[in-house]
């Protein structure tokens, strides 16, 4: 396996189920991160995860729970969550959190909350 | 914080014209801009990036150019082919050594790009 991977691609479920996503990073990077992506908005970043530790929560409903238990593996935990938070949700990884450098973008997690 | 505004918000050409896409951003201190290229069901995928302290930058067809007294900056893809149709975004940040508390990269809207053939 290479790069980023994230499962499950597509997701659906009601507005009180708990599911989680998964992303896995085989590049040895240091960071990792998960953006939410809707359409017509510009990618919006929401946890960033530097060495495990979490640096930056962008502002983000509880109703969303990063993990993230070592540097190559992050969770998204989600429960009790609204139709709007339908979207394409990504997870990134890069070398360390801080250096301008390439993020690595998994191929996303397609997510309807009916 | 950072703002950044992308246009056009879609773009048609013939294949083997130029593409140009112009992004614009708020923040002075920025140094970083990174142009990412999204594929029908990928991820984002960065394609090009230039940093403050130049002004231009090119590989093979895609250059990127960056005016900081303007605080705007532009991809420019010469000879189109139709598998340069995708989404780009462009981006902007700053780094912990120019001031920023963290990295945190500012997206534009993208930039729905078709190439007919």
């Amino acid at each position: 396996e290479t790069g980023v991977t994230q499962t499950p691609r597509h997701l659906v479920m009601g507005m009180t189920n708990k599911k989680s996503l998964k992303c896995e990073q085989h590049l040895g990077h240091n960071a990792m991160y998960w953006y939410k992506q809707s359409a017509k908005k510009p990618l919006e970043l929401m946890f960033v995860y530097n060495f495990k530790e979490q640096t930056e929560n962008n502002s983000v409903p509880s109703r969303f729970s990063p993990e993230c238990p070592n540097s190559s593996h992050l969770f998204l935990h989600l429960h009790t969550l609204q139709p709007e938070d339908s979207a394409l949700y990504l997870c990134a990884s890069s070398h360390l959190a801080g250096a301008a450098g390439e993020l690595f973008f998994g191929e996303g997690s397609r997510l309807t909350v009916l | 914080g950072e703002n950044v505004e992308q246009h056009p918000s879609t773009l048609s050409v013939q294949e083997g014209d130029s593409a140009v896409i112009k992004c614009t951003y708020s923040d002075s201190a920025s140094n970083y801009f990174p142009w990412y290229k999204q594929e029908l069901g990928k991820g984002p995928q960065l394609i090009i990036d230039i940093r403050s302290n130049v002004g231009e930058k090119k590989d093979q067809r895609i250059a990127v150019t960056l005016n900081k007294t303007a605080k705007h900056f532009s991809l420019h893809i010469t000879e189109t082919q139709p598998e340069d149709s995708a989404v780009y975004f462009c981006a902007a940040s700053r780094t912990l050594n120019s001031g920023g508390s963290n990295y945190k990269l500012t997206f534009g809207k993208g930039t729905l790009l078709t190439v007919n053939p």
